[in-house]
């Protein structure tokens, strides 16, 4: 079974706070994504990345970057967290990005005061 | 805008009833997938089917597309109360649309026993 893990189900954070968000995949694929999920607006890309040290940016990357050292880890960094960064984060691996199945880790919920 | 458009936005029925939700989108598809989500959790991949197929069958899953009308629908038979959940459709484009995939707002639905 695939398997993607995200390092902390629930964060709570200070406005201005670096934040690491970190996802760790098992089954060797090329592509990793960041979501972020709120009522209503369903999921959204923030960035994703196709291979190891690169990255793409998705639909809503501001306040946010990346990074992929290593093929099965993908961080999200929140330069300096605010609070309309406060949402459902959601990492997920796949072999051919949108062509194919994405398997999710179990999501990081992050409130920022 | 978002790709994908689920109806309903929610919908509750009785354990042992059939749940129909659907989708529709905008542009041209590579795939679309349906996949659910428990609360507070991560995705949970269901079923994916290509622009070129009509119907899919997985258990007492059922998922058509009709590409002419750009809907897709999924059928959930015998329902039970652990279908409770959100359930989200995603489009996967052609590789110039980027590889990516773009998914709707969602449809929550209870199943009462």
């Amino acid at each position: 079974d695939v398997k993607v893990t995200q390092s902390s189900r629930y964060l709570v954070k200070r406005t201005g706070e670096k934040v690491f968000l970190e996802c760790v995949q098992d089954m060797d694929h090329e592509n990793m994504f960041w979501y972020r999920q709120d009522p209503g607006l369903g999921l959204r890309l923030i960035y994703f990345s196709y291979d190891v040290k690169m990255k793409e940016k998705g639909d809503i990357p501001e306040g946010y970057s990346v990074s992929r050292e290593k093929k099965e880890r993908f961080s999200l960094i929140l330069e300096s967290a605010s609070t309309n960064q406060t949402s459902m984060y959601l990492c997920a691996s796949g072999l051919a990005g949108g062509r194919e199945t994405q398997y999710f880790g179990p999501g990081t919920r992050l409130l920022v005061l | 805008s978002q790709q994908g458009e689920e109806d309903p936005q929610a919908l509750s029925i009785q354990e042992g009833e059939n749940a129909t939700m659907n989708c529709s989108y905008k542009t041209s598809i590579n795939n679309l997938q349906w996949y659910r989500q428990n609360s507070g959790r991560g995705l949970v991949h269901l079923i994916l089917i290509r622009s070129n197929e009509r119907e899919k069958h997985s258990g007492r899953l059922r998922v058509t597309l009709d590409t002419s009308k750009k809907s897709s629908s999924l059928l959930i038979t015998a329902s039970r109360a652990a279908d409770t959940a959100s359930y989200f459709c995603a489009t996967g484009g052609p590789m110039e649309y980027g590889n990516k995939l773009v998914f709707g707002a969602g449809t929550i639905l209870r199943v009462k026993s």
